[in-house]
């Protein structure tokens, strides 16, 4: 256990749905960053908050949205999602980032 | 911007040792990172160099030259667990934010 929480685990919708995907730093950690990896693909940045404010954004959609809320945890919205948005997303944390990310364990989403 | 570049995939057999390497261009580099991802999981962090040199932990070591832009990660021993994807990623300086590389994937041979 990484001490990062994500959830769902899974989660199988239809195109043009809307979801949200949740994510719990490691205690202390006031960074939160969302990453995108397709098949046979790199992960991408999508957006970072620390401490509740939105601190850097990648190639996010404009149908994409997050934030970090003041407890710290966060939530990606996806919306009007499309076949090409199957991906596992990752979440991850970091207190200094002397040591890099702390990565939760994912939410892979499949969209049909 | 940020360019990373790693081979795709690599083969190696085990108990041998392997190097992998990685270029970048960053516009502020502030650190190097290696991650090991096996599929489906999730990345976990295998080292950090930011000064020139080389970085030892255990059977793994990465070395850094910032003015030429270039890592590589030595993998000595090999064993089969260390069949996994090898992401390269680098931090800018202005903001927290790590970019990485496609990763290579590493098959290792018995």
């Amino acid at each position: 256990d990484s001490g990062v929480t994500q959830t769902p685990k899974h989660l199988i919708t239809a195109t043009g749905q809307r979801v949200t995907l949740r994510c719990s730093p490691r205690s202390g950690d006031l960074s939160v960053y969302w990453y995108q990896q397709s098949l046979d693909q790199g992960l991408q940045f999508l957006i970072q908050y620390y401490n509740g404010e939105e601190r850097a954004k990648g190639n996010i959609l404009e149908r994409f949205s997050a934030q970090q809320f003041p407890d710290l945890h966060s939530e990606l919205n996806l919306s009007s999602l499309e076949l090409g948005d199957s991906a596992l997303y990752f979440c991850a944390s970091s207190a200094s980032g002397v040591n890099g990310y702390t990565f939760g364990s994912g939410t892979r989403l499949t969209v049909v | 911007g940020q360019n990373i570049d790693q081979p795709t995939e690599m083969t190696a057999t085990e108990g041998a040792i392997v190097q992998i390497n990685c270029t970048y261009q960053t516009s502020g580099f502030n650190g190097l990172f290696w991650y090991q991802q096996h599929a489906g999981e999730a990345p976990t962090f295998l080292s950090y160099n930011v000064l020139d040199g080389l970085e030892e932990k255990g059977r793994f070591s990465s070395f850094l030259s910032r003015s030429k832009g270039y890592s590589y990660l030595l993998l000595k021993e090999l064993q089969m667990k260390d069949s996994a994807s090898y992401l390269c990623a680098v931090r800018e300086y202005r903001d927290d934010k790590i970019i990485f590389g496609k990763g290579t994937r590493l098959h290792i041979l018995p």
